[in-house]
């Protein structure tokens, strides 16, 4: 069965320094990965994808993430934090092509500290 | 294009009433689902609709339930609100079978008093 641990519920980063938002699967199956973006009172957003092609995965306003197998990882980065990052993070496992196969994870919700 | 729209956005109910949300997907989408949002709960599954017909559902009562028009809208229906039931209703299309991105509309706020 697939799941998806989001490592920590809450991160705290001043404006300007690296952003780095952990994420571990699990998966019987080569998964699909999704990071997506949540604004308060707004729907998620896509921020990248991966599917089996390239594991540096670069996605919208700056955001990056790293699928790497050995370690069931896909965790997103940014090289410096903006004010207007702050936002919830909810990275995503898919096995197939229902939205019944896939897996949210519990969010991390980003604060910017100015 | 326009994107998912999703009404009413907010709403109040008592126990026992039920409530109907409505979602129009992307021009050209097909395929809608229904996710619930709550603070205890995460992001949980409720149904998926192609095509008008209903392809899974989550791991929700029965008095939870939805259809897609032929125009692809879909609505939901909860009956007998519970307390429980307070969260945030998300919809999202795409117009692909998958893997592929989620398109999601700004969700239904619905408040269970």
């Amino acid at each position: 069965a697939q799941s998806v641990t989001q490592l920590d519920s809450h991160v705290s980063v001043s404006e300007g320094t690296p952003v780095l938002l952990r994420c571990n699967y699990s998966s019987s199956y080569s998964p699909s990965l999704f990071w997506y973006v949540q604004h308060p009172n707004k729907g998620l957003q896509l921020l990248l994808k991966y599917t089996s092609a390239a594991t540096l995965v670069k996605g919208i306003n700056g955001f990056e993430a790293e699928f790497k197998k050995s370690e069931t990882s896909f965790h997103l980065t940014k090289p410096s934090a903006h004010m207007s990052d702050a936002a919830e993070y909810f990275c995503v496992v898919s096995e197939g092509s229902s939205a019944s196969k896939i897996i949210f994870g519990s969010g991390t919700r980003l604060s910017i500290r100015p | 294009k326009a994107g998912v729209t999703q009404t009413p956005r907010y709403l109040i109910k008592t126990r026992g009433q039920q409530v109907t949300l409505s979602c129009s997907p992307i021009s050209g989408h097909r395929s809608v689902s229904w996710y619930q949002q709550t603070p205890g709960q995460g992001l949980q599954f409720l149904f998926e609709y192609f095509s008008e017909t209903q392809r899974n559902k989550g791991n929700f009562p029965g008095r939870f339930s939805g259809r897609q028009f032929s125009n692809s809208r879909s609505e939901m229906n909860v009956s007998t609100l519970e307390l429980g039931d307070s969260a945030l209703y998300l919809c999202a299309s795409t117009d692909v079978e998958g893997p592929g991105e989620l398109f999601f509309g700004e969700g239904s706020r619905l408040t269970v008093l």
